[in-house]
Formats: C-alpha cells, sequence, structure tokens
C-alpha cells in the first residue's frame, strides 16, 4: 500500500545550523514527491516537487531535496537554518496510478532555538 | 501559481448546528479538494469536487454530513452539517494545479470550533 512517513515528530535546531527532515515513502511507480511547509496558522505552501531528472532539487527559500530510489527517500534540508524556519512540514506523494491521491505523511514541526 | 481564499478563516459553532465554508479561486481550475487538520494532525482527504458532477468522497465521509457544491471553476463551499466537538479542526481547500499530479496549491484554512 502507498504511504509517507515522516520518522520524526519534531525536530529542534539552533539558528545557523543545517537541517536534514527525514521521508520515507512506499509506491508502487515511480512517484511524484512534494514537501509543503505549515507556518502556524495558515495554509500549507509548496516548497519544492519531484517527478524525475536530477535528484537534488532547489525550492523556495533556500530548501533542497534529495531523492534517493534505493531508499525510497526525499529527504529535506536546509544549510542554514533562520528563525522564520519554524513551522510544521509535510511530505507527500502524488500520482495518477489508479485513481491513486496524494498522501501526506504525518508532518515534522521545527523548532529553531536562537 | 493560483490563489486561494477561504471565509470564514474561523468560527465557534455549537453542537448540532452547520457551517458552510466557501473556497474561491482567482483562475479556473479543474479539480478542487477539501482536507480536514484535526489538530496536531496530518491532512486527510475529505473530497474531490469536480465542476458539474458529484463530489467524490472518501472513505469515512459522507455527503449527509459534508456535502459540497461546486458551481463553477472558480467556486467551491463545504458544508459541516449537524456539528458534534469531533468537528473541531482545520479544513483546507486547495487545487491541483502545475506539471505534476499531486501539485497542490492551498487557501489559508478555516478553524473550526465546536462547543
Amino acid at each position: 500500500a502507498q504511504s509517507v512517513t515522516q520518522p520524526d515528530i519534531h525536530i529542534t535546531v539552533s539558528e545557523g545550523a543545517s537541517l536534514e527532515l527525514r521521508c520515507n515513502y512506499s509506491y508502487g511507480a515511480t512517484p511524484y514527491l512534494f514537501w509543503y511547509v505549515q507556518s502556524p496558522g495558515q495554509g500549507l505552501q509548496l516548497l519544492l516537487k519531484y517527478f524525475s531528472g536530477d535528484t537534488l532539487v532547489q525550492g523556495i527559500k533556500g530548501f533542497e531535496a534529495e531523492f534517493k530510489r534505493s531508499q525510497s527517500s526525499f529527504n529535506l534540508r536546509k544549510p542554514s537554518v533562520h528563525w522564520s524556519d519554524a513551522a510544521e512540514y509535510f511530505c507527500a506523494v502524488g500520482g495518477r496510478t489508479g485513481g491513486f491521491k496524494t498522501i501526506f505523511g504525518a508532518g515534522t514541526r521545527l523548532f529553531v532555538k536562537a | 501559481s493560483a490563489v486561494i481564499s477561504q471565509k470564514p478563516s474561523r468560527d465557534i459553532c455549537q453542537r448540532g448546528t452547520s457551517l458552510t465554508i466557501q473556497c474561491q479561486v482567482d483562475s479556473q481550475v479543474t479539480m478542487m479538494f477539501w482536507y480536514r487538520q484535526q489538530p496536531g494532525q496530518s491532512l486527510t482527504l475529505i473530497a474531490t469536487a469536480n465542476q458539474g458532477s458529484e463530489a467524490t468522497y472518501e472513505s469515512g465521509f459522507v455527503i449527509d454530513k459534508f456535502p459540497i457544491s461546486r458551481p463553477n471553476l472558480t467556486f467551491s463551499t463545504l458544508t459541516v452539517s449537524n456539528m458534534s466537538p469531533e468537528d473541531s479542526s482545520i479544513y483546507l481547500c486547495s487545487v491541483e494545479e502545475g506539471t505534476l499530479p499531486g501539485e497542490q496549491y492551498f487557501g489559508p484554512g478555516t478553524r473550526l470550533t465546536v462547543t
């Protein structure tokens, strides 16, 4: 069955430190992968997306993600975190096979300490 | 990308009443979605709303409880009927737009509290 796993419920990093948020997926065909961010009291904003091509994709706000097919992972990274990055981050898998609907992971809440 | 607005942004309602949430998009889109996000949880798809046809509901959601209208390509409503405290959630509408299936853009959400 298709699924998305975000192993970390929450992560705390210091401002200026690097960040990696983990995402593992299970999907029978080639996945369409996304990362969204939800700031407090707001809707979700698309950070970046991947389907094919270069396995390292760049997104908005200085984020990037790397697709690793062998590990079924699509981890989100940022070299230097800013206090404004504190938010909830959702990994998602989309597709078209058999009427498949987008599945969202449980989310990882990022806390940034000064 | 599409700009999506929702009304109301938040509401506090009494149990047994109904609330209709509006979703307006600034461009014509084919597929619109309604999600529920319970406190501290991820998103759960309620239904897909396509213009000119009945909404398609996901398992666990029924039309009598969550009737949806989609009168045109820029607008949709979701009604939460006969509310109970368990319906307290954030309700989000989204549209699928862009180059990839699953690439969605979201409204700001409606925070509903049922007392």
